[in-house]
């Protein structure tokens, strides 16, 4: 059973640009979150979706912004990128529409490098 | 704002003794708590798990402590193994769906 995967793996992009990142679910889950994770930060929520609905949303700007598909594939987009937006992106999957009972299931990542 | 906090990002423990990781939170909302361990170039994999409505929760050498007065939780590891080595996270769940994390604690099991 394939995992979670994330493309592309690693990004080098200049500030202002824009960036898309994509999440293929596990087969079968249909819940897919987002997090950001920085040194000293740790793993930050950014937003979790559902059926094709953001059902929860963290405290990051409207420059975060992502969609799902009918086939649960994810997308993630920034815009106008910081040097600040430097990170690790995860993405992880879960098959319940919530995540008691069941433990998501993280891709390896996208490391994305702003300059 | 940070949730879940864990207030030590690194721990150093002796191969075969025992690995305290501990995290605390702030929203009495939270009803279910789980822990990560991460390897560098990986994503977070899921390592054990705790309800609310228990207060503890074994699973071979990972036991997780919860004490809901204190809003804290902890994980211990006996005994610590070198392999053990790497970054756990603390994660606290509220309306099914939402799942916060905590910074992370470096663990290194030394030989």
């Amino acid at each position: 059973k394939a995992g979670v995967t994330q493309t592309p793996r690693y990004l080098i992009k200049t500030r202002g640009q824009q960036v898309t990142l994509s999440c293929s679910p596990i087969s079968g889950h249909r819940s897919v979150s987002w997090y950001q994770q920085t040194p000293g930060q740790g793993l930050q929520f950014l937003f979790e979706y559902f059926s094709e609905t953001q059902r929860n949303k963290g405290n990051f700007p409207g420059r975060f912004s992502g969609r799902q598909f009918s086939n649960s594939r994810s997308e993630m987009n920034v815009s106008t990128l910081e040097l600040g937006d430097s990170a690790l992106y995860l993405c992880a999957s879960s098959l319940y529409k919530g995540l008691v009972d069941t433990e998501a299931f993280f891709g390896q990542g996208t490391r994305l490098t702003v300059v | 704002d940070q949730q879940v906090k864990q207030n030590s990002p690194s721990l150093s423990v002796q191969e075969g003794r025992i690995s305290i990781l501990n995290c605390d939170y702030t929203n009495s909302m939270f009803d279910y708590f789980l822990w990560y361990k991460k390897y560098p170039a990986e994503g977070p994999t899921f390592l054990i798990s705790i309800s609310s409505i228990k207060d503890k929760n074994e699973d071979g050498r990972f036991t997780v402590f919860l004490n809901k007065s204190a809003k804290h939780l902890s994980l211990h590891i006996v005994p610590s193994q070198p392999g053990d080595s790497a970054v756990y996270f603390c994660a606290a769940v509220y309306n099914n769906n939402d799942m916060r994390f905590g910074a992370g604690t470096r663990l290194t099991v030394k030989p």
